[in-house]
């Protein structure tokens, strides 16, 4: 997993409730990536991170936020769950500068699979 | 609107024989073509990338091509095994012009099942 990890792996939480899941990476990666993924779609971009402070929204960031304090941790937080948000959430690392068009390769945590009832 | 689309949806295949799997994207300005592998409960796997002036790439069994004049790519899988099942995702990079990160538009997979 290119020393990605993501944490908790597991989470059931009643709508409502406020959430953060946490992604920590070991490579000093600049970029870091958060993604949802759901039945009959593909892999979709929340937010990310091209450096500490600098994040940036992706296609379906309503309702959550980002915070990244340090170069190897980038947390997810939702700060009233509702049920949409039940889904798996992949953390990602670029292993490049993230130039346009540069054939970086991403590398994805093994996912937290979140439910909110 | 820039999209990416996986046919077939699912594939069931015995152990020992071949497959291919199609992916069709639109995504404009276009940078690279990625193909990932995605084993049940866990993330994707990058199994190979090229960029546009690309038409091949192998890595081991796994063989993907590149037409990016008719916007399609396939991966072919040879001598399928049984830790083959899993999902395939073809992503397709816009080129982001701002210099920042390209943005990865995912296709929704192609799930394959190894049947001994």
């Amino acid at each position: 997993d290119a020393g990605i990890t993501q944490s908790p792996r597991h989470k059931v939480t009643e709508t409502g409730t406020p959430v953060t899941l946490r992604c920590h990476q070991t490579e000093n990666h600049r970029y870091m990536y958060w993604y949802r993924q759901d039945p009959g779609h593909g892999l979709r971009l929340i937010h990310y991170s091209y450096g500490v402070k600098d994040t940036d929204k992706g296609e379906v960031s309503d309702g959550y936020s980002v915070s990244r304090s340090k170069t190897e941790d980038f947390l997810l937080t939702l700060e009233s769950a509702t049920s949409s948000q039940t889904s798996v959430y992949f953390c990602a690392i670029t292993s490049g500068t993230g130039l346009a068009g540069g054939a970086y390769e991403q590398y994805f945590g093994p996912g937290t699979r979140l439910t909110v009832t | 609107k820039n999209q990416v689309e996986q046919s077939p949806q699912s594939l069931i295949i015995l152990e020992g024989k071949n497959c291919t799997l199609q992916c069709n994207y639109t995504v404009s300005p276009f940078s690279n073509l990625r193909w990932y592998k995605q084993d049940t409960g866990r993330g994707p796997v990058s199994l190979t990338i090229m960029t546009f002036s690309e038409n091949t790439k192998s890595n081991g069994r796994y063989t993907a091509t590149l037409d990016a004049d008719t916007k399609q790519s396939s991966l072919h899988i040879t001598a399928s095994q049984l830790s083959d099942s899993a999902s395939y995702i073809c992503v397709a990079t816009e080129t982001s012009g701002s210099g920042n990160t390209g943005k990865l538009i995912f296709g929704q997979g192609t799930t394959l099942q190894v049947k001994p």
